[in-house]
C-alpha cells in the first residue's frame, strides 16, 4: 500500500519569502514521487517528478524539491514567493505497478 | 500540442437524474483516466483505461458509474442516478502509457448535484 500526507492543508507566505511545503510518502517499494500545481478552475499541472536519478529535482516556475528516503520526504520549495505561485499543491506518490496517488492538498497564499 | 478536453464545464442536475462527461485526450496517449476530486480532498482515481480496455476500475461505484473508451480515443463517464455525495469536479487525464509518464489533466467539469 502507499500513501501521501501533505502537512498544513493551508500555508501563507510573504511576498518574496522562502515556500516550503511538506510531503511525506509511505511505499513498500522504491516510489516515484510527483508535484502537481492546481490553479482555480483549472486542472492539475505537472511541476516536477523524481524517478530514482538525482535526489534533488528541478521543476518548472523555480520549483524544486528534494527526496529523502531516510526521512521518506519530498519537500517542495522555492526561494523566492511570487505572487502568481497562489495555487493548490498535491503532492502525489506511485509505487511498483500502483496506481497514482494524491495527497489532500496545500492551498498556498501569497501576502502582498 | 492541443491539451486534453472535457465538457461541459459546469452541470447541475438534481439527485436522482442521470448526467454525462465528455473526454478527450491528447492525440496518441494510450492511457486515459477518470478522477473524481471532492471539494477539499485531493483527486482520487475512479477508472484507468488502456486504449480501450479497462485496467483498474476498483474504486468506481459501478452500481450507478459507467464509462467507456470507444476506439481507444474519446472517453465519456456517466453517473446514473446521481447522489448528492457526487457533487465534485469530475477529472479526465490522459498519458502517453501506464508508466511514469506524467499525467496531463483537463480542465474538469464542476458537478451540482441538488
Amino acid at each position: 500500500a502507499q500513501s501521501v500526507t501533505q502537512l498544513g492543508s493551508h500555508v501563507s507566505v510573504s511576498e518574496g519569502a522562502l515556500v516550503l511545503l511538506r510531503c511525506n510518502y509511505s511505499s513498500s517499494v522504491p516510489p516515484y514521487l510527483f508535484w502537481y500545481v492546481q490553479y482555480p478552475n483549472q486542472g492539475l499541472q505537472l511541476l516536477l517528478k523524481y524517478t530514482s536519478a538525482a535526489t534533488l529535482v528541478k521543476g518548472i516556475n523555480g520549483f524544486e524539491a528534494e527526496f529523502k528516503k531516510s526521512e521518506t520526504s519530498f519537500h517542495l520549495t522555492k526561494p523566492s514567493a511570487h505572487m502568481s505561485d497562489a495555487a493548490e499543491y498535491f503532492c502525489a506518490v506511485r509505487g511498483g505497478n500502483e496506481k497514482l496517488t494524491f495527497g489532500t492538498g496545500t492551498r498556498l497564499t501569497i501576502i502582498p | 500540442e492541443a491539451g486534453v478536453a472535457q465538457s461541459p464545464r459546469y452541470k447541475i442536475i438534481e439527485k436522482r437524474q442521470s448526467v454525462a462527461f465528455w473526454c478527450n485526450p491528447i492525440s496518441g496517449h494510450a492511457t486515459l483516466y477518470w478522477y473524481q476530486q471532492i471539494l477539499g480532498q485531493g483527486p482520487k482515481l475512479l477508472i484507468q483505461f488502456q486504449n480501450n480496455g479497462v485496467v483498474d476500475d476498483s474504486q468506481l461505484p459501478k452500481d450507478r458509474f459507467s464509462a467507456e473508451r470507444l476506439k481507444g480515443v474519446d472517453s465519456t463517464l456517466k453517473i446514473q442516478p446521481a447522489k448528492l455525495e457526487d457533487s465534485a469536479v469530475y477529472l479526465c487525464a490522459s498519458s502517453l502509457d501506464r508508466g511514469n509518464s506524467p499525467l496531463h489533466f483537463g480542465n474538469g467539469t464542476r458537478l451540482t448535484v441538488t
